[in-house]
C-alpha cells in the first residue's frame, strides 16, 4: 500500500524557469494539501484541493503559483519563473476527508527545490 | 500573524531524560491539536492528537498536556531515546468546515546516548 508518493524528490532550476512538483496520494485519498518548509519556518499551508476543485489557496502566493488536482492522474503545483526565495522543501499530504474532521495527514517525503 | 507558537526551537536530553516541547495558540475556535515527527530526508508523521474535551492524551512513552484556559498544550517524551531525535511540530485546526492544519515552527529535538 503505498503513501504519498512526490516527485522529483530534489530539483533544480535556475532564476526565471519553472518548476512542476507532482503528488500521487495515497489510495482512496481524494484529499490533497501543499506545505511549504523554509528552515527554521516550520510548515507553511499552500492550498487544498480536492479532485477538480481547489477548496483553499489562501496560502498560495498570488502570483506565480498555481497548483491543480484533476480527475485523473497526480496533482501538480507550478512554480513560473522561479526566484531564489522559492528554494524550499515542498511537502504534500493526503487524507480520506478533511483534515480538520478528525482525518490523519499523510505526508509524502518532500521535494526539495534549489533555484540557482 | 503566528497562530501556533512553539518552544523551545532545540532541545538536548540525555537517553532516559524526559523531553518537553510546549505549543501556544490564539484562535480558541482550534479544536484538534495534533503533534507531527519529522526525521531528516522525510516527510512528518502523525505521533499523537488530542482534542479540548480531555487534558491529557497517553500513548506509550509520549503524553500530551492540554490546558485550555491557557490556551497551551504540551507533548513529554519519558524515557527519551536517541531515537526520538527528529524535528517535533505541533498543530492546531478548526473541526468545521474547511480547516486545514497550522503547524508551529518546530522543535529540533537531539537525544544524547
Amino acid at each position: 500500500n503505498a503513501g504519498v508518493m512526490q516527485n522529483p524528490r530534489h530539483l533544480v532550476r535556475r532564476r526565471g524557469q519553472e518548476a512542476r512538483l507532482r503528488c500521487s496520494p495515497m489510495k482512496g485519498h481524494s484529499h490533497v494539501y501543499w506545505y511549504r518548509q523554509l528552515p527554521e519556518e516550520g510548515l507553511k499551508f499552500m492550498v487544498y484541493l480536492q479532485k477538480e476543485n481547489i477548496i483553499d489557496e489562501s496560502g498560495m502566493p498570488k502570483e506565480r503559483f498555481s497548483a491543480e488536482f484533476p480527475k485523473e492522474g497526480p496533482s501538480i503545483l507550478r512554480i513560473q519563473q522561479v526566484v531564489r526565495g522559492d528554494s524550499a522543501a515542498y511537502f504534500c499530504a493526503s487524507s480520506l476527508i478533511e483534515s480538520a474532521n478528525t482525518g490523519e495527514l499523510f505526508f509524502g517525503e518532500g521535494s526539495r527545490l534549489t533555484v540557482l | 500573524q503566528q497562530q501556533v507558537k512553539q518552544s523551545p526551537q532545540s532541545l538536548i536530553v540525555q537517553k532516559g531524560g524526559i523531553s518537553i516541547i510546549n505549543c501556544a495558540y490564539e484562535n480558541t475556535a482550534f479544536d484538534y491539536f495534533p503533534w507531527y515527527q519529522q526525521f531528516p530526508g522525510k516527510g512528518p508523521a502523525l505521533l499523537i492528537a488530542i482534542r479540548p474535551d480531555v487534558s491529557e492524551k497517553k500513548e506509550g512513552r509520549f503524553t500530551i498536556s492540554f490546558n485550555k484556559s491557557a490556551k497551551q498544550f504540551s507533548l513529554h517524551i519519558m524515557d527519551s531515546q536517541p531515537g526520538d531525535s527528529a524535528t517535533y511540530f505541533c498543530a492546531a485546526s478548526m473541526t468545521s468546515g474547511y480547516s486545514t492544519l497550522t503547524f508551529g515552527k518546530g522543535t529540533m529535538l537531539l537525544v544524547s546516548p
